[in-house]
């Protein structure tokens, strides 16, 4: 697998469930983003985890992180129409680079 | 909430011609970066700006590419010969401190598209 993988790469929900999102990467990092992308949009960044911390909430977010598997997650609670979007984990990596490192994405369809 | 503005919206221009594309970074931040999404792909990095000079780079930005920040708001790409495969959606980002424990914000892009 890639550098910031997803997982599912696509994921169709009914309003009001739960929807989770996998990320796994390959190299060690200094912290993982979650950003959000609407339809012809930019980059919206949701939350950031540092790789020393292994879980975070922001609101309706719930993010881990495994340092060890090399592996987070994201969960959004009762889940929204307006929540549909594609949902990208990006790296930081460790050494001093600046630049993010994205997955492909994953389409999140919430139906209403 | 400030945001990163980037112009224009969508930019069509000639395969061989130079292009500029704008962003107005969030006014307190330090770095600035440019990434590009060609369509159905992933984002990836092109650039990183600090203190006024080039802090990374990706070996997709080679001579044809270049940055500026020509005054205190504005931060430009440009492209001086453009080639069809420079057809993507450019994104501009902007941090307080770095990448440490600071996120990117992102503005909306710039679709180019290169006939």
């Amino acid at each position: 697998s890639q550098q910031g993988e997803e997982d599912p790469q696509a994921l169709s929900i009914q309003e009001g469930e739960n929807a989770t999102m996998n990320c796994s990467y390959k190299t060690s990092i200094n912290n993982l983003q979650w950003y959000r992308q609407n339809s012809g949009r930019g980059l919206v960044h949701l939350i950031l985890i540092r790789s020393n911390e292994r879980e975070k909430h922001s609101g309706r977010l719930r993010v881990t992180l495994d340092t060890s598997k090399k592996s987070s997650s994201l969960l959004i609670t009762a889940s929204r129409a307006a929540d549909t979007a594609s949902y990208f984990c990006a790296t930081a990596l460790q050494g001093g680079s600046e630049k993010l490192v994205f997955g492909k994405g994953m389409k999140l369809t919430v139906n209403p | 909430e400030p945001e990163v503005t980037q112009t224009p919206s969508h930019q069509v221009t000639q395969m061989g011609q130079e292009v500029i594309l704008r962003c107005v970074p969030i006014s307190n931040h330090l770095y600035f970066y440019w990434y590009r999404q060609i369509l159905g792909q992933k984002v990836e990095f092109l650039v990183s700006f600090y203190n006024n000079e080039i802090s990374e780079k990706s070996e997709i930005f080679d001579d044809q590419f270049s940055v500026e920040r020509p005054d205190g708001s504005n931060f430009t790409l440009k492209i001086r010969s453009t080639k069809l495969e420079d057809s993507a959606m450019y994104f501009c980002a902007s941090s307080g401190r770095g990448l440490f424990d600071q996120p990117q914000h992102f503005g909306d892009g710039t679709r180019l598209s290169i006939l």
